[in-house]
């Protein structure tokens, strides 16, 4: 069974840095691709990127430039590295597994979700 | 982007109910969606992949159709365990994006 632990969040000031780690188990980490998502207070599910085996990382526009995904095999660990706070980055950040799907042939949803770690940025 | 248009925001339904939960894609995204469920307080858990198919260990009231822009998502009779959020979630193309959400409540 693949088990998610994120760590790292915290109270951060607009313009600050935060770097969150998500440690994994249960599978052969090299070949994962992972995810991470977040939720803000009183708002749905937003994607913030993944990075796949190998280390490529893709964002969406919102977050790329600001922040970025890495990944250190040696240690089943995944990063988000959190740049250039603003208050609207405030969000419990989910880190998830991408499930690989046979008929598809290809990535698919998120099957394995971590219970998140929350980030507060106010000054 | 892919823009998900999920209806109803707010849904309140009484115990043994059949709910149903659609989920419009701004272009074809083939069988590529997802249904969570996020009870207050918990990470989401995927229902249903691909569309149509129930992931394991989930019961089988819960079920999913729909392929292209359109998808369905039912709860066949509605149990009070399922008070929760219910997000759809498409992977066909990036960005990844997701429907607003469904609150469902109990009646």
């Amino acid at each position: 069974e693949v088990h998610v632990v994120e760590s790292g969040g915290g109270l951060a000031r607009p313009g600050g840095s935060l770097r969150l780690s998500c440690a994994v188990s249960g599978l052969i980490f090299r070949d994962a691709w992972m995810s991470w998502v977040r939720r803000a207070p009183g708002k749905g599910l937003e994607w913030v990127g993944r990075i796949k085996k190998g280390g490529t990382a893709d964002y969406p526009a919102p977050v790329e430039g600001r922040f970025s995904i890495s990944r250190d095999d040696s240690k089943n660990i995944i990063y988000l590295q959190l740049n250039n706070l603003k208050a609207e980055d405030t969000a419990v950040y989910y880190c998830t597994h991408i499930a690989w799907s046979a008929s598809r042939r290809g990535p698919a949803g998120f099957d394995t979700w971590g219970q998140g770690t929350l980030v507060t940025v106010s000054s | 982007d892919i823009q998900m248009t999920q209806s109803p925001s707010s849904l309140s339904a009484s115990v043994g109910d059949r709910v149903t939960i659609t989920c419009r894609a701004s272009q074809d995204i083939r069988n590529g969606l997802n249904w969570y469920q996020q009870k207050p307080g918990k990470a989401p858990k995927v229902l249903i992949y691909d569309a149509s198919n129930l992931e394991i260990g989930v019961p089988e009231r819960f079920s999913g159709s729909g392929s292209g822009t359109d998808f369905t998502f039912t709860i066949s009779s509605l149990q009070p365990e399922d008070i929760a959020t219910y997000y759809c979630h498409q992977y066909d193309n990036l960005p990844y994006t997701f429907g607003q959400g469904t609150k469902l409540e109990i009646k």
